[in-house]
């Protein structure tokens, strides 16, 4: 069973602090890994990450996979209020003509940025 | 920017009743996806749907659950008789062109609450 384990539950930091948030997973076939930003609807689309070592970036925001070490990060640097929400990391299955590209979610991290 | 539309945003229904979850995906995409989050635990996945049929289902969705895409723009989420465990916010997914790793876009959801 595919499975995501995402790390710390919950942090608090204030505006300025720079934050790592870390995501684990187990997933049959990896084809690719996502993070999502939700606030209080919509989980809202940030990266999406295939290869190894390859940092995608937007703005504050940064992120990196490694496929050996079955992990990924997400950094935000220079924290704003506007970033606090729950951080989503999810997986897709290989397709192997059996997956279309079912997402797997880990339980979150809560980003609380306080001014 | 186009985005996926739900309605309603909250639905109330007792207990035994037919709902039906309605959804709008991005006008372009090919995939379209259910998936739930009970207050406090993980997104889950439900059902997948490509080529007008279900192509992968989880455990979760049983002979109470069916979907629909009864025309070109509207992908419908029916469960037949509800139960109290079925309350939880209900989100709908779309994604884009077969060729190439594409993200998975989320609407606002729907809150059901099963009296």
């Amino acid at each position: 069973e595919d499975k995501v384990v995402q790390s710390p539950l919950s942090l608090v930091v204030h505006e300025g602090d720079t934050v790592t948030l870390n995501c684990s997973y187990e997933v049959t076939n990896f084809r690719s890994l996502l993070w999502y930003k939700q606030e209080k609807k919509a989980p809202t689309f940030l990266f999406m990450l295939t290869s190894s070592g390859i940092e995608k970036k937007s703005g504050r925001l940064s992120s990196i996979l490694d496929k050996k070490e079955l992990f990924s990060i997400l950094n935000i640097t220079a924290t704003q209020t506007g970033d606090s929400a729950i951080y989503l990391c999810a997986v897709t299955p290989g397709a192997g003509g059996t997956s279309y590209g079912k997402l797997t979610f880990g339980q979150g991290t809560i980003l609380t940025v306080h001014p | 920017e186009p985005e996926v539309t739900q309605t309603p945003s909250h639905q109330v229904t007792q207990m035994g009743q037919e709902v039906i979850l309605r959804c709008v995906p991005i006008s372009n995409h090919l995939y379209f996806y259910w998936y739930r989050q009970i207050l406090g635990q993980k997104v889950e996945f439900l059902v997948s749907f490509y080529n007008n049929e279900i192509s992968e289902k989880s455990e979760i969705f049983d002979d109470q659950f069916s979907v629909e895409r009864p025309d070109g723009s509207n992908f419908t989420l029916k469960i037949r008789s509800t139960k109290l465990e079925d309350s939880a916010m209900y989100f709908c997914a779309s994604r884009g062109r077969i060729r190439g790793e594409q993200p998975q876009h989320f609407g606002d959801g729907t809150r059901l609450s099963i009296l």
